[in-house]
């Protein structure tokens, strides 16, 4: 199976700070048709995931541009600008390249 | 809009079987695959497995084999899971989500597996 390692755990943020969340993958996430499926979801306590970022680097339909994702191959980041109540919880990211798909262990987003 | 609605709680024993559903809306039912993701109390996500709504064809994480079975009813725009032979480690919030990245999820149902 391939292994999504994402850093930091934990993330003590003040709001207005920017911030990065790294996923590296135990192997490469683009196939052979040069495609990569990397995602990236916001997890709140007593909800459902929300899709934030796919394909690495496109925002999902109403998600603010303070979201960005970047990265190819194994190294993957999201960066979150200027960061707003709304946005604290859980960020997991997925690969959805190799069967079975997997999730990075979660990085939580809370206040110092 | 496209909405995934699942049961919020189910309560079953030990042994026994479950089977939950996902009823989609505001889409075409058969245009997107249906995933199942599993999420144990303080653990992270797990994908179980997926169905293509159109002919049924499904793909598993193979731990989930012997224990899930997806299927979908097309004429109610429902996907189903059922779990067999449950334990307490079956005992997880389950989440339905549509299309490859996932970007539709249900509200989850809360699985408690307790006698």
């Amino acid at each position: 199976d391939v292994v999504v390692t994402q850093t930091p755990l934990s993330l003590p943020v003040s709001f207005g700070d920017q911030v990065s969340i790294s996923c590296r993958s135990s192997q490469s996430l683009a196939n052979s048709y040069g495609n990569t499926y990397l995602s990236w979801y916001l997890h709140k306590p007593g909800q459902s995931p929300q899709l934030l970022i796919y394909g690495i680097s496109n925002r999902f339909s109403g998600v603010p541009d303070r979201f960005s994702g970047s990265g190819s191959g194994t190294d993957f980041t999201l960066k979150i600008s200027t960061i707003k109540p709304e946005d604290l919880g859980m960020y997991y990211c997925l690969q959805g390249t190799h069967q079975p798909f997997t999730f990075g262990s979660g990085t939580k987003l809370e206040i110092k | 809009q496209v909405q995934l609605q699942q049961p919020g709680a189910e309560l079953v024993k030990p042994g026994a079987s479950v089977k939950l559903s996902c009823k989609a809306s505001g889409y075409t039912f058969t245009s997107y695959y249906m995933y199942w993701v599993k999420q144990r109390p303080g653990q992270g996500l797990e994908w179980i497995g997926g169905i293509n709504p159109s002919n049924g064809g499904t793909n598993f994480n193979e731990k989930f084999k012997s224990k899930a079975t997806l299927t979908v009813d097309k004429s109610s725009s429902t996907a189903y899971m059922q779990l067999s032979s449950l334990t307490s480690e079956d005992s997880a919030v389950y989440y339905c989500t549509r299309n490859y990245y996932f970007d539709y999820w249900g509200q989850g149902t809360t699985l408690t597996v307790s006698s």
